[in-house]
């Protein structure tokens, strides 16, 4: 089916370092939503983005909604070891009836 | 409370077994999905609930037999199932199918079809 294109796939990183990913699409979306899964759970919701051009923090976490609603960016600072897990980014498009389309995600290890 | 409960959290069934997937929210949301989850791949969707409506069904085979019994409760049926199906089953819900709601996701059911 349909996906973003999200990157990059994986990053191993220090503890203490700054992380940033992102999702581009050639549909305009509606919302933008970030998730992050643990192994074994479900996806956890970070944060939600409804405007274009929204930048909406949640702690150490910032994500911004594209002018051109194709794109949406996640930054992480100051990482810790509970960061580590797999980050998803999800779009709704107009008149799907609800469908997220997902990113591929981008898989955090953190080195303490 | 944002919260999505499903049982069980493990199933191990043969393939001419039948059983049951449960998943559980009170936030009033109307809106109810299934997700079929590989590892380290996004949740692939199977299914919506519309206030209580199946709306959409991504061609998934009928092996699997969703049930929609109240706006509270969303149900899948497994019969006969092949060990390709073993995945991660996630349910979630929002308060509408609509563009600009938040879909908030259960644990998951991991599932293993022998």
């Amino acid at each position: 089916g349909q996906q973003l294109n999200q990157s990059p796939q994986s990053m191993f990183i220090q503890e203490g370092e700054d992380v940033s990913m992102n999702c581009t699409s050639s549909s305009i979306f509606n919302t933008w939503l970030w998730y992050k899964q643990d192994p074994g759970e479900g996806p956890v919701l970070l944060i939600a983005l409804y405007k274009a051009g929204e930048l909406t923090s949640n702690g150490r976490l910032t994500a911004q909604f594209g002018i051109t609603r194709k794109d949406s960016f996640l930054n992480i600072s100051a990482s810790i070891p509970s960061d580590v897990g797999i980050y998803f980014c999800a779009g709704l498009e107009d008149n799907q009836g609800g469908k997220l389309i997902f990113g591929q995600g981008t898989e955090l290890s953190v080195k303490p | 409370d944002t919260e999505v409960t499903q049982t069980p959290k493990h199933l191990v069934m043969g393939m001419t077994n039948k059983k049951s997937l449960k998943c559980e929210q009170h936030m009033g949301h109307r809106a109810m999905y299934w997700y079929k989850q590989k590892a380290k791949k996004p949740p692939e969707l199977m299914f919506v609930y519309s206030y209580e409506k199946l709306s959409i069904n991504e061609s998934v085979p009928s092996r699997f037999s969703p049930e929609c019994p109240n706006s509270s409760l969303l149900n899948l049926h497994l019969h006969a199932l092949q060990p390709e199906d073993s995945a991660l089953y996630l349910c979630a819900s929002s308060p509408s199918p609509g563009t600009e709601e938040t879909q908030y996701f259960g644990p998951g059911t991991r599932l293993l079809v022998l």
